[in-house]
């Protein structure tokens, strides 16, 4: 049982690139939450997604991010034109309807030079 | 407004010697709280949740809904123990998780 995948692990972009950061679920998980650790902070949330809907994105900045949940696939996190601030940790987790646990990926590190 | 506070970032006992990570919380209502624990390049992952009331790896935690804590506890800690550990609200009907900063517990020899 293939627990939440990231990836990349590790990503680096220079500023104004774009940044995609993959998440796959745990199989037959429908809910995919995104966080963000800043250096030296805990996990803040960002987006909560089921399939082909956006059910929370109430700590998603409103410019530049944006994320997905296709009906096939994995779920996309996308910081357009990226800036040295959005140098972080983004954690990826998965629950299933019932929520009786949410199971994180290892994160994808994001890097901006 | 929902917080977690986790007032130490790092704690540091020896070995066999009791164990208590502190965390607080703010919320208007019930909330359902959780420790996670992340071990060195590994992921994040649930070490225990109030509703259960059990014990993992000899912790425990109470939820004291008068001092709004949710302190994590072990009597004898061991040197794998030594980890990030992090507490979690999760508001009534709500799906998404506020975290504390993070404790950095080492053990030592």
């Amino acid at each position: 049982n293939a627990g939440v995948m990231q990836n990349p692990r590790h990503l680096v972009r220079r500023r104004g690139q774009e940044a995609r950061l993959r998440c796959s679920p745990v199989k037959g998980h429908s809910h995919v939450y995104w966080y963000r650790q800043l250096p030296e902070e805990g996990l803040k949330f960002m987006v909560y997604l089921q399939k082909e809907n956006i059910i929370d994105e109430s700590g998603m900045p409103k410019e530049r991010f944006s994320a997905e949940f296709p009906k096939e696939g994995p779920s996309i996190l996308r910081i357009q034109q990226v800036v040295r601030g959005d140098s972080a940790a983004y954690f990826c987790a998965s629950s299933p309807p019932s929520y009786t646990e949410a199971f994180f990926g290892q994160g994808t590190r994001l890097t901006v030079v | 407004a929902q917080r977690v506070t986790q007032p130490e970032k790092l704690l540091s006992v020896f070995k066999g010697a009791p164990v208590e990570l502190k965390c607080n919380y703010s919320y208007s209502g019930s909330p359902e709280l959780f420790w996670y624990v992340q071990y060195s390049r590994q992921r994040l992952q649930l070490l225990l949740r109030h509703i259960s009331r059990e014990s993992i790896k000899g912790f425990t935690a109470d939820l004291n809904k008068g001092e709004t804590s949710f302190h994590l506890k072990k009597p004898f800690a061991q040197e794998e123990d030594s980890a990030m550990y992090y507490c979690a609200l999760r508001g009534q009907g709500a799906q998404k998780l506020v975290f504390g900063q993070g404790t950095r517990l080492t053990i030592n020899p």
